[in-house]
């Protein structure tokens, strides 16, 4: 059984086009992060949310944490080749202990 | 400001032989955590631990896999006669207390022949 669901799984876009990545879940979290891996490397966190509504901006990100904790979107605003990587959101259940479980992950990639 | 160090990057051993994977938590940050990503499936909780006590083992196989954090020195991950099955890349992250954001070092990948 897969906690949080991302879609969509896979995004190929062209440059300056924007696009939104979806984090589902049933399950309500404590917290939620989005995190950046490339090829070989480790996750990078971008963000945390963890207030039911919460609207986070990173430059051209905007991160949202839905009202009832169970779900989040990651939104890229005129996308460049290098926002391209592997996005996973990943999420802290209430009452889990510190454990994160991490969503399925969206492959984009921004040609030029 | 160093983020947190895992070494060696890539392992490889031969069926039976016993892994050593180590994990330098980030400056200040007292909480370790591991993670598999098995080839084509996402990153899964293995272990949770504070300075020598395991906090959450819920995700760790229930043989062959070990892991601490020593009082002095890195976190160790160990799994001892490694299988095929095994091989993945193997993340640590640290936290400065716990509920708090974890960041991830470049891991671990083990290659069992």
């Amino acid at each position: 059984t897969q906690l949080l669901e991302q879609s969509p799984q896979f995004l190929s876009i062209q440059e300056g086009e924007n696009l939104t990545v979806y984090c589902n879940s049933s399950s309500v979290f404590s917290s939620l992060q989005w995190y950046r891996q490339e090829p070989g490397e480790g996750p990078v966190l971008l963000v945390t949310v963890v207030t039911g509504g919460e609207v986070k901006k990173l430059k051209r990100l905007t991160f949202q944490f839905g009202d009832a904790r169970k779900d989040s979107s990651l939104h890229i605003t005129a996308a460049q080749p290098g926002d391209t990587g592997l996005y996973l959101c990943a999420g802290g259940l209430t009452g889990g202990g510190n454990k994160l479980t991490f969503g399925t992950g969206t492959q984009l990639k921004v040609e030029l | 400001n160093a983020g947190v160090m895992q070494n060696p990057r890539h392992l490889v051993r031969r069926r039976g032989q016993e892994a050593r994977l180590r994990c330098s938590p980030m400056k200040g940050h007292s909480h370790v955590y591991w993670y598999r990503q098995l080839p084509e499936e996402g990153l899964k909780f293995m272990v949770y631990l504070q300075k020598e006590n395991i906090i959450d083992e819920s995700g760790m196989p229930k043989e062959r896999f070990s892991a601490e954090f020593p009082k002095e020195g890195p976190s160790i991950l160990r799994i001892q006669q490694v299988v095929r099955g095994d091989s993945a890349a193997y993340f640590c992250a640290s936290s400065r207390t716990h509920n708090y954001e974890q960041y991830f070092g470049p891991g671990t990948r083990l290659t069992v022949t």
